[in-house]
């Protein structure tokens, strides 16, 4: 089972909202990832827990707050997004950091 | 210059025909090698993972890497309708800082006609 799940699969929120996205791995991976993907782009990192503990921030604005409850779940904690965060949102997993990387399907976000 | 430079393509070929797909790196710390495939509005799907120069096979799909060069490549024999989509490289930085980042190219827009 490769199989990483992303809830909600779409979302729409206004920019004076708070919402929280979702990921469940149960591969027993010790790594877990945030991606941003725009249209026609490809992914880009936005943040890597390995071990439950935040390992990388690419220096993502504070409005973006991430959270790892414990070594199956990760959440992606939002509040006062702007439109241009509208986007592909993709949680990963991988065994340890560094190593091949299951994705998501990815929550689409709308912000209005 | 991006670490990480892919042919953008768009890419449309035959059923049948034999596809590849290139991509160049600039960071001799990129150590792991990866292809996905991802179709429109889905999650990137793994399809081939390599750490070492040379070729990995699985079903229709060859990986090649030359490390010396810092190029890697992807073919797809017998492409079929289904193969449409974008196909994206990917390395991982074994070192430094940012070890176990995963850096992508920009991707391959890939159409199989009938």
């Amino acid at each position: 089972d490769t199989e990483v799940t992303q809830t909600p699969k779409h979302l729409v929120m206004g920019m004076t909202n708070k919402k929280s996205l979702k990921c469940e791995q149960h591969m027993g991976h010790r790594a877990m990832y945030w991606y941003k993907q725009k249209a026609k782009k490809p992914p880009e990192l936005m943040f890597v827990y390995s071990y439950e503990k935040l390992s990388i921030n690419e220096s993502v604005p504070s409005r973006f707050s991430p959270e790892c409850p414990n070594s199956s779940l990760l959440n992606l904690h939002l509040h006062a997004l702007q439109p241009e965060d509208s986007a592909l949102y993709l949680c990963a997993s991988s065994h340890l950091q560094g190593e091949k990387l299951f994705f998501g399907s990815g929550t689409q976000l709308s912000v209005l | 210059q991006k670490e990480v430079e892919q042919d953008p393509g768009p890419l449309s070929v035959p059923e049948g025909a034999i596809v590849s797909l290139n991509c160049t790196y600039s960071n001799s710390a990129f150590q792991y090698f990866m292809w996905y495939r991802q179709y429109s509005r889905k999650g990137p799907e793994l399809l081939m993972y390599t750490y070492s120069s040379g070729n990995k096979e699985d079903g229709r799909f060859t990986a090649q890497v030359d490390k010396s060069s810092k190029y890697i490549s992807l073919f797809i024999r017998d492409s079929q309708p289904s193969d449409s989509a974008t196909y994206l490289c990917a390395t991982v930085n074994a070192g430094g800082t940012s070890y176990g980042k995963l850096t992508f190219g920009q991707g391959t827009i890939l159409t199989v006609h009938p």
